[in-house]
């Protein structure tokens, strides 16, 4: 059984179209992540939740907004698409804080626009 | 400003000898410091951490060493597999803060194990 599952694993979409990337775990974890990945290769944290309420919020483009319906899921919604928005985007999940407990990442969702 | 520095971007090690990557950091609230390990087309996957009150942890064919006065840390494999060879990320958290700001990832270092 896959614990942290992302949909969809490939996304290709046009300038200026919103688009939804939802995650799911199955580790009864309280806390949940979203983290970009460019085309340098660096994986920046964007939001983290736990128990549903956001507790990071890093320095995105508000054209992004997570939504968190459950413990289990928390989705990414982009509005307004931009070139550079293409990146890899990976779900992971914690059991407390991100300080003390390992990550569990999802398979990741390479989004391209075009 | 990276404040997680990976400079290698990529070794490569005979299988059977010993690997080790490199991880620098900056910023001197980072107490706790984990590295992660990534196949092509799949997430991180956790294989190692080690606080600030440690100067070594070990497990398995892995062991973490911190240098608190250099903030450089580093990751020993030995001996090397095949399976090994993978992306390697160091990253870096303040528990101190709470840690509340997530964590700060290096660059990682692509290993790659020649048999």
């Amino acid at each position: 059984d896959t614990a942290v599952s992302q949909t969809p694993k490939y996304l290709v979409t046009q300038m200026g179209n919103d688009k939804s990337i939802k995650c799911e775990q199955n580790l009864g974890h309280d806390t949940m992540y979203w983290y970009k990945q460019d085309s340098k290769k660096f994986l920046k944290i964007m939001f983290s939740y736990n128990n549903k309420e956001l507790i990071i919020n890093e320095t995105v483009p508000n054209r992004f907004s997570p939504k968190s319906p459950d413990k289990a899921h928390l989705n990414l919604h982009i509005n307004s698409l931009e070139l550079g928005d293409s990146a890899v985007y990976f779900c992971a999940s914690s059991r407390g804080l991100p300080a003390y407990n390992e990550q569990f990442f999802g398979p990741g969702t390479r989004l391209t626009v075009l | 400003d990276q404040q997680v520095k990976q400079n290698s971007p990529s070794l490569s090690v005979q299988e059977g000898r010993i690997s080790i990557l490199n991880c620098d950091y900056t910023n001197s609230m980072f107490d706790y410091f984990l590295w992660y390990k990534k196949y092509p087309a799949e997430g991180p996957t956790f294989l190692i951490s080690i606080s600030s009150i440690k100067d070594k942890n070990e497990d398995g064919r892995f062991t973490v060493f911190l240098n608190k006065s250099a903030k450089h840390l580093s990751l020993h494999i030995v001996p090397s597999q095949p399976g090994d060879s993978a992306v390697y990320f160091c990253a870096a958290s303040a528990l101190s803060g709470g840690g509340a700001d997530g964590l700060t990832f290096g660059k990682g270092t692509h290993l790659i194990i020649q048999p």
